[in-house]
């Protein structure tokens, strides 16, 4: 079944304790994106990539790494955690056939306390 | 900074009426549209993309683009209650994958 994948799907952390939240897609797909959700300010992009190796910010990137070193693989990483980074996260993946139209991870609800 | 506006509802409508749902933005270089639709508790679901002025039908959905007014809408013609979702607009630019959301409006179908 093609889907992208998010793990863990929900967690609860205390501020400062790195953590990853991975990403992955069997879809063969050129570009993958990071989103974050809150209520009332919607959708907004983290990180965006490309292809392997090729990453870029989207509208706010501040207090999270990304890295690209296979294609299916897109891990969201948060070095030193904050409670305003409390928030449902999404990774999203589009083909180069298509490439704006993405396919949604199903979530990874984060709370950091 | 670049904007999504929509309107957050809740649209209610009832079964069988057409639901129009709208959507204005700010960057005037931004050329690509879509419509994304999320239940409760789940993940966007991309339901139609637009890329030039006038409309785009696929079944029961035809988006709409008015570049000059930078206006993008969704009309849902015999709406049903599997239609009450939150519908979000999003915008991107040209040649780039950085995309700006609006907050979404919840839809709400009456049976």
């Amino acid at each position: 079944e093609a889907q992208v994948t998010q793990n863990p799907r929900y967690l609860i952390t205390v501020t400062g304790k790195k953590l990853t939240v991975t990403c992955s897609q069997n879809m063969n797909h050129e570009y993958m994106s990071w989103y974050r959700q809150d209520p009332g300010l919607g959708l907004r992009q983290i990180y965006y990539s490309m292809n392997v190796e090729v990453t870029d910010k989207g509208d706010v990137p501040e207090g999270y790494k990304v890295s690209r070193k296979e294609k299916r693989n897109f891990p969201l990483i948060l070095e030193s955690p904050s409670p305003n980074q409390t928030s449902l996260y999404f990774c999203a993946s589009s083909p180069s056939t298509s490439p704006y139209e993405q396919y949604f991870g199903p979530g990874t609800r984060l709370t950091v306390t | 900074q670049k904007e999504v506006e929509q309107n957050s509802g809740p649209l209610s409508v009832p079964e069988g009426a057409i639901a129009s749902l709208n959507c204005t933005y700010s960057d005037r270089g931004s050329q690509s549209f879509f419509w994304y639709r999320q239940y409760s508790g789940k993940s966007p679901e991309l339901i139609m993309s637009i890329y030039s002025n006038g409309d785009k039908e696929d079944g029961r959905f035809t988006a709409q683009l008015n570049k000059a007014s930078q206006y993008v809408s969704l009309l849902i013609r015999d709406s049903q209650p599997s239609d009450s979702a939150t519908y979000l607009c999003a915008v991107n630019g040209e040649r780039t994958y950085k995309y700006i959301f609006g907050t979404g409006t919840r839809l709400k179908v009456l049976a």
